[in-house]
């Protein structure tokens, strides 16, 4: 398995506002990503974060809105950038182990007012 | 894309008794994953189990197995003896096995274990 640490656990932030998230795994790992939740809803995939080079956003996600960094094979970072309400949302750090086993952080709950 | 479909949103069990949580996915691919996810109120996603499409066999962990008829493209899983722990929201998720690396989730079944 990987113990994910998340940070922060949670935030209230101002609408216009930019909140970075941390994510820290305590094994090297090739593949990390970010998911969204919102209010009562199930997980949706934001991007891939790729060691080396840009993240890979799925459709409806944009680099300007979630800019996503990944320095090394341990940690990644998701900005949601200019918030409005609408990012009120849990923002969940994944990663694949070699057994390509999908584990996830503990999660960043975000309100925006 | 893959949809997943879970069509309990909720489901009550009492102690000790099994449950099983029904869940049914479309795709064309022959190779895939799919996954049982356990979402307590922490927030914190849990693996509960995972099978590979190409394997027969169910998978089991504990007292947590599944029913996994490629087929019918149904995934179900059952959690015997049921504790007051395993409340919470269990999500049913599929991943391709080649064409990226999304997992496609269910929207979820609340499960309530009563004393």
């Amino acid at each position: 398995s990987a113990v994910i640490s998340q940070k922060p656990s949670r935030d209230i932030c101002q609408r216009g506002t930019s909140l970075t998230i941390q994510c820290q795994v305590d094994s090297q790992v090739t593949m990390m990503f970010w998911y969204r939740q919102q209010p009562g809803q199930s997980l949706t995939l934001i991007a891939t974060a790729n060691q080396g080079s840009e993240a890979t956003y799925e459709s409806g996600f944009v680099i300007d809105k979630f800019p996503i960094s990944r320095p090394n094979l341990t940690f990644s970072t998701l900005t949601v950038s200019n918030m409005s309400p609408e990012d009120s949302s849990i923002y969940l750090c994944s990663v694949e182990t070699q057994a390509e086993k999908l584990f996830f952080g503990s999660g960043t709950q975000l309100s925006v007012l | 894309a893959q949809t997943v479909t879970q069509s309990q949103p909720e489901m009550s069990v009492q102690e000790a008794e099994t449950v099983t949580l029904s869940c049914t996915y479309d795709t064309s691919e022959s190779d895939y994953y799919l996954f049982w996810y356990k979402q307590p109120p922490s927030r914190q996603m849990i693996l509960v189990i995972r099978q590979e499409a190409y394997k027969q066999q169910n998978a089991t962990e504990n007292r947590f197995s599944v029913n996994f008829q490629k087929a019918a493209k149904s995934f179900s899983l059952k959690i015997s003896d049921s504790q007051l722990g395993d409340a919470a929201m269990y999500f049913c998720a599929y991943r391709s096995f080649f064409s990226g690396y999304a997992l496609n989730f269910g929207k979820g079944t609340s499960l309530l274990v009563t004393p």
